[in-house]
């Protein structure tokens, strides 16, 4: 049963770069599925920030794409988030996800999720 | 952007009651709507793809329905376990959209 666990910083700076990283166990992440990030800041709704394939192919939030970069890890069996210049606005915590396809369609889905991480953007 | 509204925003019920859960997108999706359930510090799960199909291992008291812009999320019984949130997302149009959530109390 694949497993997914963030890891990473709990605090950061406005302007700082936030690097957070995503373990999965239980199965490889060299698969056809995707891997994904989602976000939920404090009384908003989740959002979708972006998704890699093993491949290294990438899929981008646009509000959020000049800021991110996605990279995996095959040999640790990870994949990573940067975001760039952060705000408060980017106070949020961060799951990721498999992404099973990204395409348009019935099986554009994320299942399993990590728990999440809490990141706070503070001076 | 696609937007996805959800009602009620929170609910209480008691177990064995019938809870109905609406999420409305903002334009038409076809049947591209994902629900999930979210308990407190777990992580979300998936329960319905492609607006009514049941993901593997959820029970059978899950179910979706709809089309176009107007979707449901029913529980026949509700169970104790069920307590949480749960929140639609759209697959139709990039980027992938989420609503608000709705809180279920038991």
């Amino acid at each position: 049963q694949v497993q997914l666990q963030e890891s990473g910083p709990g605090l950061a700076k406005p302007s700082e770069t936030l690097s957070l990283t995503c373990t999965v166990s239980g199965g490889s992440i060299i698969s056809s599925f995707y891997w994904g990030w989602v976000r939920q800041a404090p009384g908003k709704a989740l959002e979708w920030i972006a998704t890699i394939h093993s491949g290294g192919t990438t899929y981008f939030n646009p509000s959020l794409k000049s800021r991110v970069t996605l990279s995996i890890d095959t040999s640790k069996n990870q994949f990573s988030l940067k975001l760039r210049s952060v705000t408060a606005a980017d106070t949020a915590v961060y799951h990721c996800a498999r992404h099973r396809a990204v395409t348009a369609g019935h099986y554009n889905w994320f299942d399993p999720w990590g728990q999440g991480t809490p990141v706070i953007v503070s001076s | 952007d696609i937007q996805m509204t959800q009602s009620p925003p929170s609910l209480s019920a008691s177990v064995r009651d019938r809870v109905v859960i609406t999420c409305r997108a903002s334009q038409t999706i076809s049947t591209n709507l994902n629900w999930y359930h979210h308990k407190p510090g777990k992580a979300p799960r998936l329960l319905i793809y492609g607006a009514s199909s049941l993901q593997n291992g959820v029970p059978s008291r899950f179910s979706g329905s709809g089309s176009g812009t107007d979707f449901t999320l029913t529980i026949t019984s509700l169970q104790p376990e069920d307590f949480g949130i749960y929140f639609c997302q759209q697959s139709h149009t990039s980027p992938w959209t989420f609503g608000q959530g709705t809180k279920v109390e038991i």
